[in-house]
């Protein structure tokens, strides 16, 4: 079973210019997460996708970020525009099914998208 | 804010069992006890969860304590690429997240 993957693994782009994060998530799992760590602080929260519906985007920093997954499949995650606060990895995460059992089912995480901004 | 304790740090041997501390003494009864961890440059990984009994699996055995106010993560016999950030979380039942800490940081040494 291939795990949930993110592309690219690496951007630096300018202050100012606009970036897309994607993330595959494990085939079949109706949850998909979005999660950063910007320098020096801990892994924080973005948004939590149910198929292609937003269950909680309550950790989204501000209107420049957008986030959406059509289909319910994969995910992109846009900056837009990029500011140098926005520089860290960005974690895509899926688990299985929303409902029964959802909080024992745990989340599986991909590698992370580094993204720097100069 | 994250809902539990640990360590900072710590060392351990190789080929030693690793013994990790966590508290989360303002635990509710629905919630689940996680635990990850991340490799440098890799993405957290999954390692065991549990909500009142004892677990085991091919990485780990998790030991919550009666009152469910603690567990300890333990590593049976610990090998260099065990060295890691360990995160203990509590999934939060009123929401979707798991919410970071610090973690610990392990050391595995030869």
């Amino acid at each position: 079973e291939a795990g949930v993957t993110q592309f690219p693994s690496h951007s630096v782009i300018e202050k100012g210019q606009t970036v897309t994060l994607r993330c595959d998530p494990i085939s079949g799992h109706d949850n998909l997460y979005w999660y950063r760590r910007v320098m020096g602080k801990e892994i924080k929260f973005l948004l939590h996708f149910v198929k292609e519906s937003k269950q909680d985007e309550s950790g989204m920093p501000n209107n420049r970020f957008l986030a959406e997954r059509t289909g319910g499949t994969y995910s992109t995650l846009k900056v837009q525009p990029a500011e140098l606060e926005d520089s860290g990895v960005y974690f895509c995460a899926s688990s299985p099914s929303w409902g029964v059992g959802f909080y024992n089912s745990p989340l599986h995480f991909g590698n992370g998208t580094r993204l720097t901004v100069t | 804010d994250a809902k539990t304790t640990q360590p900072t740090s710590m060392d351990c041997a190789e080929g030693r069992a690793a013994n990790l501390p966590c508290n989360h003494s303002t635990i509710s009864g629905n919630e689940y006890v996680y635990w990850y961890r991340q490799i440098h440059s890799q993405g957290p990984q999954y390692i065991i969860h549990g909500l009142k009994n004892n677990e085991t699996n091919e990485m780990a055995s998790l030991i919550i304590t009666e009152d469910r106010k603690s567990s300890t993560l333990i590593l049976p016999h610990a090998t260099l690429r065990d060295t890691a950030v360990y995160y203990c979380i509590v999934r939060e039942a009123a929401g979707n997240k798991l919410t970071f800490g610090g973690g610990t940081r392990v050391l595995v040494k030869p």
